[in-house]
């Protein structure tokens, strides 16, 4: 089945304490996204990537950083979280970065909160 | 920045009425509208999207309108169902051929359809 999947799906941490939250698609796309969804600032995008080893500034990259050594994984990493980062995170593919249409494809979703 | 505007943020219809959201942008040279239907607990949907070069679309009861003069785009859902009750969010990307694009989303609409 086509999915893009997220780990993990709900996260408790403490300030400071770095993190992980992993994606992964298995359609082959080339085109990877970071969001973060606040209520009331609807979806803001962290971090994109174009391609293996391509990644990029979205609106709201401080306190985060990503990788991109494989196709299908783009984890998002918090090397030192605090609770503004407390959100709800959403991983998205789309098939081509270089086409004007493309379909992003979201993940479950991850609920991090950061004491 | 690129900013996209949407409203109203929370819209409450009749079954069967029709809802009508709207969003504006900043970014004269965007050239993609997509929109997303949220429902509770879940990941966003493409539900309908739009080119630059289109001035409407329609899929069954949801269409979607583009105004690139006044930088505007809509979303009308008629004859409105108790499934349709989710949050909406429009969006607009620009993208250059292998350049990628940033995907900005409004902050979104929470439709409730009341039976």
């Amino acid at each position: 089945e086509a999915q893009v999947t997220q780990n993990p799906r709900y996260l408790i941490t403490v300030t400071g304490k770095k993190l992980t939250v992993t994606c992964s698609q298995n359609m082959n796309h080339e085109y990877m996204s970071w969001y973060r969804q606040d209520p009331g600032l609807g979806l803001r995008q962290i971090y994109y990537s174009m391609n293996v080893e391509v990644t990029d500034k979205g609106d709201v990259p401080e306190g985060y950083k990503v990788s991109r050594k494989e196709k299908r994984n783009f984890p998002l990493i918090l090397e030192s979280p605090s609770p503004n980062q407390t959100s709800l995170y959403f991983c998205a593919s789309s098939i081509n970065a270089g086409v004007p249409t493309d379909t992003q494809y979201f993940g479950p979703g991850t609920r991090l909160t950061v004491l | 920045g690129e900013n996209v505007e949407q409203h109203p943020s929370t819209l409450s219809v009749q079954e069967g009425d029709s809802a009508v959201i709207k969003c504006t942008y900043s970014d004269s040279a965007s050239n993609y509208f997509p929109w997303y239907k949220q429902e509770l607990g879940k990941r966003p949907q493409l539900i309908i999207d739009i080119r630059s070069n289109v001035g409407e679309k329609k899929d069954q009861r949801i269409a979607v309108t583009l105004n690139k003069t006044a930088k505007h785009f809509s979303l009308h859902i008629t004859e409105t169902q108790p499934e349709d009750s989710a949050v909406y969010f429009c969006a607009a990307s620009r993208k250059i051929y292998n350049q990628g694009g940033k995907l900005i989303f409004g902050q979104g609409t929470e439709l409730s359809v009341k039976p």
